[in-house]
């Protein structure tokens, strides 16, 4: 039930991009993402509904495609402040949610 | 207030004891949840309340029992637990339940350490 996520973890350097990928063996009705930084609870970033839907957040954006069960999530002229681990999420309904396995995100000076 | 509290931020507990978390949202979201999330892994949903019923149990042992006393409250009592227990305890609270859901507000989180 758990969405899968790649890479497990990528290092970048400041103002490079980087993808991160979602997938699911199951039908997703939505996509959320949230970062999480070490010692620190998750924060939201976006939810993407179904529709095909793009949306955008800073130098953060996603995509999600309903057909073919994935999301990505770009991130462009990474920061610093970008490092942490990212989770995407899926719900199925009546407030039950699943997080993805993660993607560790490292941005070096 | 956009804040989600948990209360303690660590506790260690033999495997004999009985202790509780809270956590406390005043943003008058109808769904409180808890997750147990273990290092470098994701966090993993336990009970979810949708205005103040349990909506959501993930097949928790009995030795995890909660409590949403109010719409603003929730507690985790915790009774026998093994060392394989340990983890961080996250709260987190959202605006709806039913229907899409919306953006979940964390809280810091209980560190629990069990001997």
């Amino acid at each position: 039930q758990q969405p899968v996520q790649s890479p497990q973890a990528v290092i970048l350097r400041e103002g490079e991009d980087a993808v991160i990928n979602c997938s699911s063996s199951k039908a997703l009705y939505s996509v959320h993402w949230y970062r999480q930084k070490h010692g620190e609870a998750p924060v939201f970033l976006m939810i993407l509904l179904k529709g095909g839907e793009q949306k955008g957040h800073e130098k953060i954006s996603a995509s999600f495609n309903e057909k073919k069960q994935q999301s990505s999530l770009y991130l462009t002229a990474s920061q610093l402040s970008y490092s942490g681990t990212y989770f995407c999420g899926t719900e199925r309904g009546g407030n039950q949610f699943y997080f993805g396995t993660g993607t560790s995100l490292t941005v070096i000076p | 207030d956009t804040e989600v509290t948990q209360t303690p931020k660590h506790l260690v507990m033999g495997m004999t004891n009985k202790k509780s978390l809270k956590c406390e949202q005043h943003m008058g979201h109808r769904a409180m949840y808890w997750y147990k999330q273990k290092a470098k892994k994701p966090p993993e949903l336990m009970f979810v309340y949708s205005y103040e019923k349990l909506s959501i149990n993930e097949s928790v042992p009995s030795r995890f029992s909660p409590e949403c006393p109010n719409s603003s409250l929730l507690n985790l009592h915790l009774h026998a637990l093994q060392p394989e227990d340990s983890a961080l305890y996250l709260c987190a609270s959202s605006q709806g339940a039913g229907g899409p859901l919306n953006e979940q507000f964390f809280g810091p989180g209980t560190r629990l350490t069990v001997l």
